[in-house]
């Protein structure tokens, strides 16, 4: 069964470092998204991606973010100038044309020193 | 705006006995509804989807759900608990489909299956 994958699975960092978190969506899905999990909170939307443009983002998506697809395979999320507050666990999630579910990753989780 | 309450942040049941777990939601709109599930240090797992078809909704490993317009409720059931079904799990709300919708999650219910 085709899975979204994430890389890596977990990333240590210094605060103002640039972090670059990689998915690998289902090959047939078009449509992208990365959603955020602090710890002992809920699961938050950050952007969503079609047609290579962003078509939603979040109060938590600022201009520290953003979003590439840089080839036909990958998409990533970087975070230009890390936080504290960055600390989180990252989830990458697709979705096929022709229905609303949306499949997530298993995470990639981030920490800020 | 959309959003979903889960009236439980934890649920423990013995094996082999039913599974409840609760979620009530709030939309302006005919809503399309969710649960995943989390299992430690993995990722999040599609479990059924409710998008406007059959109210009762059947998804994997013997979980079921009913939408309840009346009720505004999504719960999610399973007859008989197993081991395995220790994890936690979200009820999952979006708006009406126009293509790139973001999902608008509750907190989360821990479930614990007592031996």
């Amino acid at each position: 069964e085709p899975e979204v994958t994430q890389t890596p699975s977990h990333q240590v960092t210094q605060m103002g470092q640039e972090v670059i978190l990689r998915c690998v969506p289902i090959s047939n899905h078009l449509y992208f998204y990365w959603y955020r999990q602090i710890l002992g909170q809920k699961v938050e939307f950050l952007v969503s991606f079609y047609n290579n443009e962003i078509s939603e983002k979040s109060e938590i998506f600022d201009d520290q973010f953003s979003v590439e697809r840089p080839d036909g395979s990958n998409f990533t999320l970087k975070i230009r100038s890390t936080k504290l507050e960055d600390s989180a666990m990252y989830f990458c999630a697709s979705r096929e044309r022709g229905g609303p579910a949306q499949y997530f990753g298993p995470g990639t989780r981030l920490l800020v020193l | 705006a959309q959003s979903v309450t889960q009236l439980d942040s934890h649920v423990s049941v013995s094996e082999g006995t039913p599974v409840l777990l609760r979620c009530n939601y709030s939309s302006s709109y005919s809503p399309s509804l969710f649960w995943y599930v989390q299992h430690p240090n993995k990722g999040l797992q599609l479990l059924l989807k409710y998008t406007s078809a059959a109210t009762l909704v059947k998804g994997i490993n013997g979980f079921e759900a009913e939408f309840k317009k009346s009720e505004t409720s999504f719960h999610l059931t399973k007859p008989s608990a197993h081991m395995s079904d220790a994890a936690e799990y979200f009820c999952v709300v979006i708006r009406p489909w126009f293509g790139n919708e973001k999902l608008t999650f509750g907190t989360g219910t821990r479930l614990t299956i007592i031996p």
